[in-house]
């Protein structure tokens, strides 16, 4: 399997412009995630998805973020206007709700830069 | 609320010797799962080991080791005869069953010296 996938890898934008991050989820996997990444927060959970529906998207920062699943494999997190305080790097996850280990896998991430 | 504590943000370790990066999590379910991550400088984040609240033995991976200690409610990860290759960022998390969230902690630095 190919693992999680995401796209851009590297974004960079100014303020005020919409974002868009996508990710592709290992197949066969019922749950996906959103986290940013930064050197002051850490690793935050933003929201998260269970056989395509939301669950929990209190880790949302504001309005400006949302996020969808149309389908089992893709999702989008959207940034719309994008300021500089978004930069960070923002991994997508994905894991099967009944193994074991309900280990979570992560794409590479994308580095947002918005300048 | 469940909490993640990693009181080391930085370590130096010679080559070859034994590490032991340190986690400790607060909860007040029984049954929960315990995982660390680690996060080389290319930035992906890597899977190393679980462990299972009710797991009798402490985890094991190749050359890491969990030493699970439930009454401290520590989780430290042991990297047994480091190599260059082990300096990263290492993340300790955990997971409640009645969960699907995983909560991380904020991480510890390791650097292995040649």
């Amino acid at each position: 399997d190919a693992g999680v996938i995401q796209s851009p890898r590297h974004e960079v934008t100014e303020m005020g412009q919409e974002v868009t991050l996508r990710c592709k989820p290992i197949s066969g996997h019922d749950y996906l995630f959103w986290y940013r990444q930064t050197m002051m927060r850490g690793l935050e959970l933003l929201i998260y998805f269970n056989n395509n529906v939301p669950i929990d998207d209190s880790g949302m920062p504001e309005d400006r973020f949302s996020a969808k699943m149309p389908n089992a494999s893709f999702s989008t997190l959207k940034i719309q206007p994008s300021e500089p305080r978004d930069s960070a790097v923002y991994f997508c996850a994905s894991n099967h709700g009944t193994v074991k280990y309900n280990e979570q896998f992560f794409g590479p991430g994308t580095r947002l830069t918005v300048l | 609320a469940q909490k993640i504590t990693q009181t080391q943000p930085g370590m130096f370790v010679q080559e070859k010797e034994a590490v032991t990066l340190d986690c400790t999590y607060d909860t007040s379910d029984p049954s929960y799962g315990l995982f660390w991550y680690k996060q080389p400088s290319s930035g992906e984040m890597i899977f190393l080991i679980y462990q299972g609240s009710y797991d009798q033995q402490n985890a094991t991976e190749g050359r890491y080791s969990l030493n699970f200690q439930k009454a401290r409610k520590s989780a430290n990860l042991v990297i047994s005869a480091s190599q260059l290759g082990d300096s990263a960022m290492y993340f300790c998390a955990m997971r409640l069953n009645r969960d699907d969230k995983i909560i991380f902690g904020k991480g510890t630095r390791l650097h292995i010296l040649p």
